[in-house]
């Protein structure tokens, strides 16, 4: 099986724009979890999707949106970007308690 | 790129010794835990996994011991090799519930 693909792998963008991730999970896999990772705040939850809505959301503001198709590939979108929103966005697919990762999209805000 | 923070805890071991990487979970009604590993540029691998009804499993040159009274959780790896190198997570979670909580992660290095 093809393992959890993400697009872009990176974007710069400037402050103030908008930017939209876009995350395919494994093949079957229905639930699609985002964390962002960054050097200080390490690994952290975003949301999480499961036909189609939205089960859990971590504490981010309301800038960080989401979405799921009826395919299950996921997109996420985070609005006005700050320079503190650069880092590492993971997408992860569930199976089972397990969620296996994506490679990721490196972000830079300038 | 890097993927991982800048000042995290180190652990330097010689090729083909073992490695104990150690992690510290915060919720004690954690009932699922995994290790993963994060190479440069990469994300986060699943190495292995462990319920609360276990305190110890083993892979292939792997093995997590779990430790419920002093929450505490361990990634034994024998004989390391240099495709060991790597940054460490632990990670806790509820069965069921959607949302992973990770450790800081350790820097594993393999020296030659």
């Amino acid at each position: 099986k093809a393992g959890v693909t993400q697009t872009p792998r990176y974007l710069i963008k400037t402050r103030g724009q908008q930017v939209t991730l876009s995350c395919s999970p494994i093949s079957g896999h229905r639930s699609v979890s985002w964390y962002q990772q960054t050097p200080g705040q390490g690994l952290q939850f975003l949301f999480e999707y499961f036909s189609e809505t939205q089960r859990n959301k971590g504490n981010f503001p309301g800038r960080f949106s989401g979405r799921q198709f009826s395919n299950s590939r996921s997109e996420m979108n985070v609005s006005t970007l700050e320079l503190g929103d650069s880092a590492l966005y993971l997408c992860a697919s569930r199976a089972a308690d397990t969620q296996y990762f994506g490679p990721g999209t490196r972000l830079t805000v300038l | 790129g890097e993927s991982v923070g800048l000042h995290l805890p180190t652990l330097s071991v010689q090729e083909g010794d073992n490695s104990i990487i150690n992690c510290a979970y915060s919720n004690s009604a954690s009932d699922y835990f995994i290790w993963y590993k994060q190479e440069s540029g990469k994300g986060p691998q699943f190495i292995i996994d462990i319920r609360s009804n276990m305190d110890k499993r083993q892979g292939q040159r792997v093995t997590v011991l779990l430790n419920k009274t002093v929450k505490h959780l361990s990634l034994q790896i024998a004989a390391t090799q240099p495709g060991d190198s790597a940054v460490y997570f632990c990670a806790e979670t509820l069965q069921g519930a959607q949302k992973l909580v990770f450790g800081q992660g350790t820097r594993l290095t393999i020296n030659p």
